[in-house]
């Protein structure tokens, strides 16, 4: 079946290590998203890519950084620079260019220990 | 910052109540709204993809308008059933790098009681 891929479920870190959260999708899609939720919140973008080897910052991008080595694959690194990570990360993905819809993995939830 | 705003943030309503909520969006530059459904311990989904002002979409007892010259657009439920109940997303699309600049609002959470 296609879809998205986000793993793991549940990450764990401590202060001052970074994290990388992998996302994959086979559904052929261009267009890759990273979203942050907090409690009581909605979505906000961190970085969203149109093709391989391209991307931009989304509203909160500062602490993290993303790399599009390959079509199907946008992992999020959260550095130690991000001062408050705990919180629930979503990946989406899309046809580029057009006005479809996203397509959502099942989140990662990312606490400090 | 993109700012898409939605109202009110949550509301509980009983079985067979109809209900509205809004999305309002920055009526320059658009390029499409997207509506999702997000139940809990799932991924969001999609509901309506509207382009066009005066756009109107229907999936059963869920229907949503579209003023793009105004800036928002309406989403409607009627007669509320408990599997109504998830929160519900609108996403503004831009025509920023290439249609692709995509920013959600904070969603409406709705309750319904049986």
């Amino acid at each position: 079946d296609g879809g998205i891929t986000q793993s793991p479920k549940y990450l764990f870190r401590k202060e001052g290590q970074n994290v990388t959260l992998s996302c994959e999708q086979n559904l052929n899609h261009d267009a890759m998203y990273w979203y942050r939720q907090d409690p009581g919140q909605g979505l906000r973008l961190i970085y969203y890519s149109q093709i391989v080897n391209d991307f931009q910052k989304g509203d909160i991008a500062e602490g993290y950084s993303v790399s599009r080595e390959k079509k199907e694959s946008f992992p999020l690194t959260v550095t130690s620079a991000q001062k408050n990570p705990t919180a629930f990360y979503l990946c989406a993905s899309r046809w580029a260019n057009s006005n479809q819809p996203q397509h959502f993995g099942d989140g990662t939830r990312l606490s400090i220990l | 910052i993109l700012n898409v705003e939605q109202s009110p943030q949550s509301l509980h309503v009983q079985e067979g109540d109809s209900t509205n909520f809004t999305c309002s969006f920055p009526s320059s530059n658009f390029y499409a709204l997207h509506w999702y459904r997000w139940e809990t311990a799932k991924s969001p989904e999609a509901l309506f993809v509207m382009t066009l002002n005066g756009d109107e979409k229907k999936k059963g007892r869920i229907s949503a308008t579209l003023n793009t010259k105004e800036g928002y657009s309406y989403l409607y439920i009627k007669g509320s059933q408990p599997e109504d109940s998830a929160t519900y997303l609108c996403a503004f699309l831009s025509p920023r790098y290439n249609n692709n600049d995509m920013r959600f609002g904070a969603g409406t959470r709705l309750t319904v009681k049986p």
